[in-house]
């Protein structure tokens, strides 16, 4: 059974980087699976942020892009997330998740976790 | 971007009554192999959202069959053909024929 479980800072101050990170058990890290984000303001819809290989290859949401960085550590078995410049807009609950490209589609999501942009 | 429209916004069913949402894309969503890179979610109250149908029509592993999918081009139909009162939540659609990945905003689903 695949569990992500996000684990970070709750709090981060305006213009900071908020960073992320996603323990991955139950599942090889290291398959031909995409690993990434996607988060959810209070109260709002779901927004993808983005995925990464463990080969290396990411894909970003543009409306992020220059500010967000996906990684994926097969040592470790952890997937990153680091946001620079965190505004009040990027104040959220975000999922980690496991995508399977082939089938195009987020098998499996973290719990998530509320992440605060204020000062 | 792909736009992604969800209706209605509000959906309140009595038990053991059908009910539908629609979900219409701004542009075609059929990949190279043909099939429609659609997929349904719904995200129960105070949990992570979880897949229900993906391709636009196939079941996800343990989904009850009272949940279907159908469509094509840029139109897609979630249906339950009961609804009980488990399946309370939101339901989003989301497309994957390219980047970025877009949901709809969401279709909330209430026990009259």
């Amino acid at each position: 059974q695949v569990k992500l479980q996000e684990s970070g800072p709750g709090l981060v101050q305006p213009s900071d980087t908020l960073s992320l990170s996603c323990d991955v058990s139950g599942y090889s890290i290291a398959d031909d699976i995409w690993w990434g984000w996607v988060r959810q303001p209070p109260g709002k819809g779901l927004e993808w942020i983005g995925y990464s290989h463990h080969a290396g290859a990411t894909h970003y949401n543009p409306s992020l892009w220059g500010r967000v960085a996906v990684s994926v550590d097969t040592i470790t078995r952890q997937v990153s997330l680091s946001l620079d410049s965190a505004t009040g807009a990027d104040t959220a609950v975000y999922y980690c998740v496991r995508y399977t490209v082939t089938l195009r589609h987020f098998d499996d999501w973290g719990r998530g976790t509320l992440v605060t942009v204020s000062s | 971007d792909i736009v992604l429209t969800q209706s209605p916004l509000s959906l309140p069913v009595t038990p053991g009554a059908p009910a539908s949402i629609s979900c219409k894309s701004s542009q075609g969503l059929q990949n190279s192999n043909g099939k429609h890179c659609l997929d349904w979610y719904l995200q129960k109250p105070g949990q992570s959202p979880q897949l229900l149908i993906y391709f636009a029509s196939y079941r996800a592993s343990g989904v009850p069959d009272r949940f279907s999918g159908s469509g094509s081009g840029t139109d897609f139909t979630l249906r339950i053909s009961r609804v009980e009162a488990e399946d309370v939540g939101v339901y989003y659609c989301m497309q994957a024929v390219e980047n970025p990945i877009t949901f709809g905003q969401g279709t909330r689903l209430e026990i009259k």
